[in-house]
């Protein structure tokens, strides 16, 4: 059965603070893609991770995708308010279905 | 944005009654899905389609039946709903492999 694990589930941490999401998978993709979710809104697409090595950033996020780990991760620098939300991994397998993590909900403190 | 419409956007049923959303799309992309959305356990893929009358299930397909005789209209129908299919339901778009899905607002269902 393939799984798709995120920790943490929850992660609370103050503005100004770093840290990371990690994102395993239990099987073989090259594929993988981060999504961003407001509370009662819909999700956001933030990376399209497509081979091993890649990494990408935006702004204040960074991620990458080691597929021979099959891990992936979202890194966060200097966090600030707005970033609280909550962020899925997904991993894609053929006709581009995707399999979810289950979310990690962030909360930055002022 | 995505051209993407799911309707309605809120819906209050009783079990045992059939239920169909609708997800409608105007960006002419191959692939439609469904998921539902539930504290605990991320997005679920429901049902997907992959062309004009082409389907397969998904990971919880149980309980529910898809439909999808034009490119941009993808039906979700629940045949008699019961409490357990109470969820937010999203509905998505991609053009291919690669690319991501784009989701529209969501259905939040409610079974009493």
């Amino acid at each position: 059965e393939l799984k798709v694990e995120q920790n943490p589930l929850f992660l609370s941490m103050q503005e100004g603070k770093n840290y990371t999401i990690y994102c395993n998978y239990s099987t073989t993709s090259d594929r993988l893609y981060w999504y961003r979710q407001d509370p009662g809104k819909s999700l956001e697409s933030l990376f399209v991770l497509l081979s091993n090595g890649a990494v990408k950033q935006e702004g204040r996020l960074m991620a990458s995708l080691d597929t021979k780990a099959r891990l992936s991760t979202l890194h966060i620098t200097a966090a600030v308010h707005d970033l609280s939300a909550t962020y899925f991994c997904a991993v894609e397998l053929f006709s581009n279905k995707l399999i979810f993590g289950t979310g990690t909900l962030l909360a930055v403190q002022p | 944005d995505a051209g993407i419409t799911q309707s309605p956007r809120h819906k209050v049923t009783e079990t045992g009654t059939p239920v169909t959303l609708r997800c409608h799309q105007t960006e002419n992309h191959r692939y439609m899905y469904w998921y539902r959305q539930d504290p605990g356990h991320g997005l679920r893929l429901i049902h997907y389609s992959y062309g004009v009358k082409d389907t397969d299930k998904g990971e919880v397909s149980d309980g529910y039946s898809v439909s999808r005789s034009k490119t941009e209209d993808f039906l979700l129908t629940l045949e008699s709903a019961t409490s357990s299919q109470t969820s937010v339901y999203f509905c998505a778009i991609s053009g291919q492999g690669g690319q991501p899905q784009h989701f529209g607002d969501g259905t939040r269902l409610s079974i009493l």
